[in-house]
């Protein structure tokens, strides 16, 4: 079973299109985050949920919109699609409570190419 | 704010033989903790080893071992024996331990080939 799955694995879209990214963790984990990584393999969060509440929201255009219908699932969809949205986008889960700390579970990401 | 430097871009090693993979970060706080991330051409994000900073023994996962020196403010990963599989971008990470926010914060990884 896999613990983060995010579909689809491949996107490529016109520029201006509606697209999402679905994600989901059989983990039980309570937070879940975002990240994107650039060309050059740079990894930058862009927002985490903690059950359901948004609680980082990096400095990203409005027209990412994350939503999270239950603590297993963050989505991730993206108006008005730009060239410059090109990237992998890697879903992720771990587990805050306890005051524990434990690394990121990570999907498998998905590459998104803007044309 | 932390950040998280790693300064080779690029190292290649022989087959069987041992690397170091360097990093450091910068931080006000007190108790954090730090991963190495393994990326293989997969692209799939591996965690290879986690240390907390509160703890002065270096963790080590098999043929990964780090060493840790909090004063200094570095946290070297040493590969053993390597393996053409080790092949892969390796990211340093921080983690503040305290606060409702559990953000990871990336270097900007280093791409390491190992050699037949």
């Amino acid at each position: 079973d896999t613990a983060v799955s995010q579909t689809p694995k491949y996107l490529v879209t016109q520029m201006g299109n509606d697209k999402s990214i679905k994600c989901e963790q059989n983990l039980g984990h309570d937070t879940m985050y975002w990240y994107k990584q650039d060309s050059k393999k740079f990894l930058k969060i862009m927002f985490s949920y903690n059950n359901k509440e948004l609680i980082i929201n990096e400095t990203v255009p409005n027209r990412f919109s994350p939503k999270s219908p239950d603590k297993a699932h963050l989505n991730l969809h993206i108006n008005s699609l730009e060239l410059g949205d090109s990237a992998v986008y890697f879903c992720a889960s771990s587990q805050v409570s306890y005051g524990t700390r434990s690394g990121y579970t990570f999907g498998s990401g998905t590459r998104l190419t803007v044309v | 704010a932390q950040t998280v430097t790693q300064s080779q871009p690029e190292m290649s090693v022989q087959e069987a033989e041992t690397v170091t993979l360097s990093c450091t970060y910068d931080t006000s706080e007190n108790n954090y903790y730090l991963f190495w991330y393994k990326q293989p051409p997969s692209r799939q994000m591996i965690l290879v080893i986690r240390q907390e900073a509160y703890k002065q023994q270096n963790a080590t996962e098999n043929r990964f071992s780090v060493n840790f020196q909090k004063a200094a403010k570095s946290f070297s990963l040493k590969i053993s024996d390597s393996q053409l599989g080790d092949t892969a971008m390796y990211f340093c990470a921080f983690m503040k331990r305290s606060g409702a926010t559990n953000k990871l914060i990336f270097g900007t990884g280093t791409l390491l080939a190992v050699q037949p």
